[in-house]
């Protein structure tokens, strides 16, 4: 079975501060990994992913994330954020093999404060 | 503008009402899902199908039954809504996992249900 946990439900940051949101997974085989971000009343948009290769990933909005295979780690940071990057974002993973769907953490809520 | 649409975007029901939420994609993917969201619980399977023709139960499937109508189509019924069912529900649909390259999941804006 996969698992995903994101340490920290909530993350109050300052605005133009940097920014890292956590997210560790479990699996016994090879994945894939993503980040989704919600804004307020609004559905899941993509915000990056790892699918093979380099360990660096950037994606839309000045986001990167890093996968780290030996701390099965997959975190998601910014170097400076502002307020309309305050939303809902969501970690993700899904077997390779695909037999199984997409599994999701409980979240971390971005609060960036002027 | 190509997409999953969902239908329909709120709902009220009493409890032991049914209901269907319908779920459109135009992706031409294999692969489409139902998830709902829970505050502080993330968003958690629970049905999908893989193909046309074929439905899989995922980690929340109990009071919930699904139909895969055509290619494009997934819907989700509540046989009798419980208030334990109230959430939000998200469709999703994906290429085939596995496919290069991979695109990942489209969600379609969700359904905002609740059963008082």
């Amino acid at each position: 079975a996969q698992s995903v946990t994101q340490l920290d439900s909530q993350v109050p940051v300052f605005e133009e501060a940097p920014v890292e949101l956590r997210c560790n997974y479990s699996s016994s085989v090879s994945v894939y990994l993503f980040w989704y971000v919600q804004y307020p009343n609004q559905g899941l948009q993509l915000l990056l992913k790892y699918l093979s290769g380099s360990t660096l990933v950037k994606g839309i909005n000045g986001f990167e994330a890093e996968f780290n295979k030996s701390q099965t780690s997959f975190h998601l940071r910014k170097p400076s954020v502002h307020i309309s990057d305050t939303a809902e974002y969501f970690c993700a993973v899904s077997e390779k093999s695909g037999r199984r769907a997409l599994t999701f953490g409980s979240g971390t809520r971005l609060q960036v404060q002027p | 503008n190509a997409g999953v649409t969902q239908t329909p975007k709120f709902q009220v029901l009493k409890t032991g009402q049914s209901m269907t939420l319908q779920c459109a994609q135009d992706m031409n993917h294999n692969s489409m899902y139902w998830y709902r969201q829970d505050p502080g619980m993330g968003l958690r399977l629970i049905y999908y199908s893989a193909s046309e023709g074929t439905t899989d139960k995922g980690e929340v499937p109990n009071g919930y039954n699904v139909s895969r109508l055509n290619k494009r189509e997934f819907s989700l019924r509540l046989e009798s809504a419980a208030p334990s069912q109230t959430s939000v529900y998200f469709c999703a649909s994906s290429q085939t996992p596995g496919t290069k390259p991979y695109y990942g999941y489209t969600f379609g804006s969700g359904t905002r249900l609740t059963v008082v």
